[in-house]
């Protein structure tokens, strides 16, 4: 089936780096990536929906000059967490899929990214 | 906008138990509804989808029927075993959009 890859699994930084997470669609083409950030014991939240080739719509409430998202092609999604802080530590997961006709085909997940800031 | 309300947990059964994890959404559209499941340490996964009403989804002993009339996505299992202990979300998409449930978290005990 189709697989999606996200990397680095776990990240430890210091406070002000940047931190970029990748998100690739190994088999299929993903007209649309989702990305997500989940705190302990919470459910998922939306951050931001990228559409290959396009600006990235971002959730109400999330800093789109805090979280770049990039999607250049159609295998792959970054998401990148500027000048993090401790803030900023969580689990942050990244689906794939295509939009519109094909609305009906779930999501591919990927297993997310530990990220701690120090 | 587009929502799901999930049942709150956590769940807390017994090996063989009859499981029930209530799922409702409110959507413009004609959503197509979603369980994923998430165990200890892992990533989401796809459990069953169901994409049109009245369509059940079923996969691991686990059933889920796509009911309109009362916007629900209800998961079922018959016979819950100690390895089903997991978070599970409800979730539904549109064209260009997903929503998650917040999540239940199920326990099973021997």
């Amino acid at each position: 089936g189709a697989v999606v890859s996200q990397h680095p699994s776990w990240v430890i930084c210091k406070s002000g780096t940047s931190v970029k997470i990748e998100c690739r669609s190994l088999d299929f083409q993903a007209t649309t990536m989702f990305w997500y950030r989940q705190f302990p014991k919470q459910s998922l939240m939306l951050m931001a929906t990228s559409n290959e080739g396009s600006k990235a719509t971002y959730e109400q409430g999330v800093e789109k000059d805090k979280f770049l998202i990039n999607h250049a092609s159609l295998t792959l999604s970054t998401l990148t967490v500027t000048s993090a802080h401790p803030e900023d530590s969580s689990f942050y997961i990244c689906s794939a899929g295509s939009r519109g006709a094909y609305s009906n085909q779930p999501q591919h997940f990927g297993d997310g990214t530990r990220l701690s800031i120090l | 906008g587009d929502s799901v309300t999930q049942m709150e947990g956590p769940v807390t059964l017994s090996e063989e138990a009859f499981l029930t994890i209530n799922c409702t959404y409110t959507a413009t559209g004609y959503p197509s509804l979603f369980w994923y499941v998430q165990y200890p340490g892992e990533g989401l996964q796809l459990l069953l989808k169901a994409t049109k009403a009245d369509d059940k989804g079923s996969n691991k002993g686990f059933e889920a029927t796509y009911r309109k009339e009362t916007t629900s996505f209800h998961l079922e299992k018959g016979s819950v075993q100690v390895s089903d202990s997991a978070v599970y979300f409800c979730a539904l998409r549109t064209n260009n959009d997903m929503r998650f449930g917040a999540g239940t978290r199920l326990t099973v005990k021997p």
